[in-house]
């Protein structure tokens, strides 16, 4: 039972396209959505992070959307480069237990 | 800079074995956690740890146990390895509160044969 499904599992972009990122959740307890990034060889690192009281956030060129009432949120990269090739998880925690959930993680591609 | 160590990048390990993945943190922090990560599955929790000596269930705990005897160490356990626990494990740490990030450490490829 996954309780975090995320979509798609590869992505190929071209560079200077916008690569887009979907995850899904039922637990209305989830109330902290962090992405990780995880390249080749290496342990996942957080991204970026939004609380549920907000409907977007902003760090450079990656954004995270964020729709409540459908449980929904995606991650946007812009400008996507050959750099942000990796591997990326969407997770979710609830505060009352401290476990991050995390969905299946996407493959990216950024294409030169 | 937070630093998790785990112990070996690869193990090969027979059916039936005692494995033992070991995993440091240098931060001083109080919750730790292991997951292993599966293509298409994702990273799973298998165990976490809030305190010394101190363990809960993950989502997979199934075949696997835990040991955490000091705060900077936290010891993963398969006490008879099988050819699905073939895997990637990760361990990870992190600080209160609890929105505060994980650190991973970069991993062990784990094969039973």
């Amino acid at each position: 039972q996954q309780q975090v499904k995320q979509s798609p599992q590869s992505l190929i972009v071209q560079k200077g396209g916008i690569s887009i990122i979907n995850c899904a959740y039922e637990n209305t307890a989830f109330d902290y959505f962090p992405w990780y990034q995880q390249f080749p060889g290496k342990g996942p690192a957080l991204l970026i992070a939004i609380r549920p009281d907000v409907s977007e956030k902003k760090e450079g060129r990656f954004t995270i959307s964020f729709n409540k009432s459908a449980k929904q949120f995606s991650l946007h990269i812009m400008d996507s480069q050959p750099g942000d090739s990796a591997t990326y998880f969407c997770a979710a925690r609830a505060g009352n237990t401290g476990k991050l959930i995390f969905g299946q993680g996407t493959t990216l591609q950024v294409k030169p | 800079d937070v630093k998790v160590t785990q112990s070996s990048r690869y193990l090969v390990k027979r059916t039936g074995e005692k494995v033992f993945l070991e995993c440091v943190q240098d931060m001083d922090h109080e919750n730790m956690f292991w997951y292993r990560q599966d293509p298409g599955l994702g990273l799973r929790l298998i165990y976490f740890s809030y305190d010394v000596k101190m363990k809960e269930k993950g989502d997979i705990p199934e075949g696997y146990s835990v040991s955490r005897e000091k705060k900077e160490r936290f010891s993963l356990i398969l006490e008879s390895a099988s050819t699905n626990q073939t895997s990637m494990y990760l361990c990870a740490s992190s600080s209160p509160p609890v929105y505060s990030p994980l650190h991973f450490g970069n991993g062990t490829r784990l094969t039973v044969t």
